[in-house]
């Protein structure tokens, strides 16, 4: 596609349940980063795909969040029994490679209630 | 204390002023992203520079690798501008370390 397409937009989920949260890069990017901003702050990682793979998985806060690039194009970031503290905006974003310029979706805001 | 650090963290200006946001990484970096996000926006990719200097329209993106340090201009500020900067310095593995941002509103 033309950009990196997020979806869904918003997402508002009640405590303990589950949720996926898909990311749609630019075709022909190998490269694809999930990011997490909570409010006020700025974004910080989470993992990162290179084709395939989890080349880093890092910054993933803990087991219950875990992703998924099957096919080397879309992705999926799954959160098992979401938290409060879950809520923030989860960013994506998509590179050509390690030279090439980011290109971020517009954010799933997900809220737990 | 972060990796990046930006300074200000809210600026406020006149149309019409020259902005100069600065950011600082304490970490050894391939290239440093400069990047826009709108409030209630996504993020808009400005610049990525690892050397010298980049022009677009308004905006002047400078980094000194040996200092640690990049700058991010804006010429003739425009209300359009408003909006949060961040600076991401991209590591050696591919991540975004992203500074805390700065925030600018320009008044007509």
């Amino acid at each position: 596609g033309a950009g990196v397409s997020q979806t869904p937009s918003n997402k508002v989920t009640e405590k303990g349940k589950y949720v996926e949260l898909r990311c749609d890069p630019i075709s022909g990017h190998t490269a694809l980063y999930w990011y997490r901003q909570s409010l006020g702050q700025g974004p910080e990682f989470l993992i990162y795909f290179q084709g395939t793979g989890a080349a880093d998985d890092s910054g993933l806060p803990n087991d219950r969040f875990f992703a998924v690039r099957p096919e080397g194009s879309v992705s999926t970031l799954k959160i098992q029994r979401t938290e409060r503290g879950d809520s923030a905006v989860y960013l994506c974003a998509s590179s050509a490679d390690r030279d090439g310029g980011y290109t971020f979706g517009s954010g799933t805001r997900l809220t737990v209630v | 204390k972060n990796e990046v650090e930006q300074s200000p963290q809210n600026l406020t200006a006149q149309e019409g002023e020259f902005i100069t946001i600065n950011c600082s990484y304490s970490v050894g970096i391939s290239a440093l992203h400069w990047l826009q996000q709108h409030p209630g926006g996504g993020i808009v990719s400005l610049f990525m520079l690892s050397s010298g200097k980049k022009k677009h329209g308004r905006l002047i993106a400078t980094i000194n690798i040996q200092e640690k340090h990049s700058s991010l201009h804006i010429t003739a500020s425009h209300p359009r501008d408003s909006a949060v900067y961040i600076c991401a310095a991209i590591r050696n593995t591919d991540k975004l370390i992203f500074g805390t941002g700065t925030r600018l509103q320009v008044f007509p």
